[in-house]
């Protein structure tokens, strides 16, 4: 009963530092999302991926970058870490585009930029 | 590109009490989706919405997408501590566009 496991949970970076989200799934979905949360902004979709070898950017991909190698794996790079990057961020994956299919997300991981 | 409106931003009730969260859509909805966010976890699917008029219930809570589609409610029924969190109501607007979200209600029930 995985579904979508995210690490780590939380994460304190200092400026300028690189890490990468780690964002796995084993219930051999096509789609893959990130996405971050800010305090009432609800949840911005930063890069997604529909299939293995396939991604492309959402509303605020500055700052990431993503790689899809695997239907299983999708992990979110940080390169040169800002505050701006203070957020927390949330894998989802679904089995297609349809309306009628639901997004399934991972527990999410609080980053800190100081 | 449609855009989704929660209303109220926050809440907070007493326990026992009753309830309701808006989602409003920019466009006809076609699917709505609520999901409850707890602090330190994910999202938590709740329920779907397709048909106007279409109500939907778990436990305590109630949702429904109004007849001309571009409305749901959430309600919630004698209020418990463990209803408290962040509810979402998403939706995606066309085959193959991805999901967009509304700005979330924040909810806390008072024992």
């Amino acid at each position: 009963n995985a579904g979508v496991t995210q690490t780590p949970k939380f994460r304190i970076l200092k400026i300028g530092q690189s890490m990468t989200l780690q964002c796995t799934q084993d219930m051999n979905h096509n789609y893959m999302y990130w996405y971050r949360q800010d305090p009432g902004m609800g949840l911005k979709l930063i890069y997604y991926s529909v299939g293995a070898g396939i991604t492309d950017k959402g509303e605020v991909p500055n700052g990431y970058n993503v790689s899809r190698s695997t239907t299983e794996d999708f992990p979110l790079r940080l390169e040169l870490a800002a505050p701006s990057q203070t957020s927390v961020y949330f894998c989802a994956s679904s089995a297609s585009a349809a309306r009628n299919e639901k997004l399934f997300f991972g527990s999410g991981t609080q980053l800190s930029v100081l | 590109s449609q855009e989704l409106e929660q209303s109220p931003q926050s809440l907070i009730v007493q326990e026992g009490k009753n309830l309701t969260i808006n989602c409003t859509s920019s466009k006809t909805l076609y699917g709505l989706y609520w999901y409850k966010q707890k602090y330190g976890e994910g999202l938590i699917f709740l329920m779907m919405l397709q048909k106007g008029g279409e109500e939907k219930s778990h436990e305590k809570i109630t949702a429904k997408l109004d007849e001309k589609k571009q409305q749901s409610s959430l309600h919630i029924t004698a209020s418990q501590p463990s209803h408290a969190g962040i509810y979402l109501c998403g939706a995606r607007p066309d085959y193959g566009q991805n999901f967009v979200f509304g700005p979330g209600t924040r909810l806390s029930v008072l024992p």
